[in-house]
């Protein structure tokens, strides 16, 4: 099975900062990892798709990076909406697994 | 406006079997495979498995293997799932999303598993 290593567990950021949540692949997973955040009692939203694509409706300061086995999600401006918990999903290869998670809350 | 809405939340004794609904609207029900997800506080999140309703095929996580099985009603448009011999450790949240990009998703059930 694909290991996905997420990082870091959990995260503190200020209004207006800017924020990055990894994901490591045990192997490479060519482009087929997607993000997702949580919010307490809700289910998961889709925000990035292969890696680097916003889903519609997203807004533009997510963002996603990565390649191989190295991804990463980068929030451009803290807001306060963004607290939640984040994860990473793997597609390349069954049976789909997911990262540990991202707890962020504002500082 | 895309919708998967799941059945009520379940209380279950141990050793029972529980069956959760996913009805789709919204969209066209064959054209997409429907994903089943496990979440727990312990394991986090687990792919349980996927079928296509389009042709009825199924492909199982090794883990959920005899644990869970996965059905499609293609005339109601809605997706089954049914976990057998209950555990404490089947105590969890169980979605349903639909695709492989997991782009839409039930409000979630909550399975759990006691006497």
């Amino acid at each position: 099975d694909i290991q996905m290593t997420q990082s870091p567990a959990s995260l503190s950021a200020s209004l207006g900062e800017t924020v990055s949540i990894e994901c490591l692949a045990s192997e490479d997973i060519y482009s087929y990892l997607a993000w997702y955040q949580q919010k307490p009692g809700k289910s998961p939203q889709l925000l990035i798709y292969a890696a680097n694509r916003l889903q519609d409706g997203v807004p533009s300061r997510f963002s996603g990076s990565g390649s191989g086995t190295q991804y990463s999600l980068k929030i451009s401006g803290m807001q306060p909406e963004d607290e939640g918990d984040y994860f990473c999903l793997q597609g390349s290869k069954f049976p789909l697994t997911f990262g540990s998670g991202t707890k962020l809350e504002i500082k | 406006e895309v919708k998967l809405q799941q059945s009520g939340d379940e209380l279950v004794r141990p050793g029972a079997s529980v069956k959760i609904s996913c009805k789709a609207s919204g969209y066209t029900f064959t054209n997409y495979a429907m994903y089943w997800v496990k979440q727990s506080p312990g394991q986090g999140l687990e792919w349980i498995g996927t079928i296509i309703p389009l042709i009825d095929t199924t492909s199982y996580n090794q883990k959920f293997k005899g644990k869970a099985t996965l059905t499609a009603d293609k005339s109601s448009n809605t997706a089954y799932m049914e976990l057998s011999r209950l555990t404490s450790e089947d105590s969890a949240v169980y979605y349903c999303a639909r695709r492989e990009l997991f782009d839409y998703w039930g409000q979630g059930v909550m399975v759990t598993v006691s006497s």
